[in-house]
């Protein structure tokens, strides 16, 4: 079936560490997103990608970094700059973006907590 | 700027009531979208509706309906009937011409058997 794949569920990381949370979609999407949950706070978006080799920074990416070297694939990286990392992460594509309202669909999530 | 509100942090309600999640938006422009997400325990959030500003038909789906009222700025969300199953937070999003998708902060959902 098509849809996103998040990996891993659980992620914990220790002072100082850069971690790398993965967002595989084979729904041949060009627009892939990630986006940040706290406990009753709506999504925050952190970046996004309407191309290979493109992205863009959203409304809170200090700390965080991504690429896109593939259509199916946006890595995160959640580096030691990002104070405050614990959060549920979303990784989300569309069929496109830019002018486009097209519904998002979304992955399972990764719960990231500091050791 | 665009904003959403969902004013209703949480609500419970007993299996076979209908109960309405409030959604209210502001927005500066007169071509947008408003969505509504589901979000289960499992953490994926489920797209459950998209409605542009130019049309204003309130629409049913099964158990659910959406009342859209450009006139309060409301997009407002009735379950009837509600199960078990449908305990989740809920949210609603707005987009808006050359931005981004922004979500309100969700309401939570429990339905109690």
């Amino acid at each position: 079936d098509g849809g996103i794949t998040q990996s891993p569920k659980y992620l914990f990381r220790k002072e100082g560490q850069n971690v790398t949370l993965s967002c595989e979609q084979n729904l041949n999407h060009d627009a892939m997103y990630w986006y940040r949950q706290d406990p009753g706070q709506g999504l925050r978006l952190i970046y996004y990608s309407q191309i290979v080799n493109d992205f863009q920074k959203g409304d809170i990416a200090e700390g965080y970094s991504v690429s896109r070297e593939k259509k199916e694939s946006f890595p995160l990286t959640v580096t030691s700059a990002q104070k405050n990392p614990t959060a549920f992460y979303l990784c989300a594509s569309s069929i496109e973006s830019g002018d486009s309202n097209q519904p998002q669909h979304f992955g399972d999530g990764t719960r990231l907590s500091i050791l | 700027a665009q904003k959403v509100t969902q004013a209703q942090t949480e609500i419970s309600v007993v299996e076979k009531e209908d109960v309405t999640l409030d959604c209210v938006y502001e927005t500066r422009d007169t071509t947008y979208y408003l969505f509504w997400y589901k979000q289960p325990p499992s953490g994926e959030l489920v797209f459950l509706i998209r409605r542009n500003s130019f049309d204003e038909q309130n629409e049913i789906s099964g158990r659910y309906s959406w009342n859209f009222q450009k006139s309060t700025s409301s997009f407002n969300f009735t379950i009837t009937a509600s199960q078990v199953v449908d305990s989740a937070v809920y949210f609603c999003a707005l987009w808006e011409y050359g931005n981004k998708l922004v979500f309100g902060a969700g309401t939570i959902l429990r339905v109690k058997s």
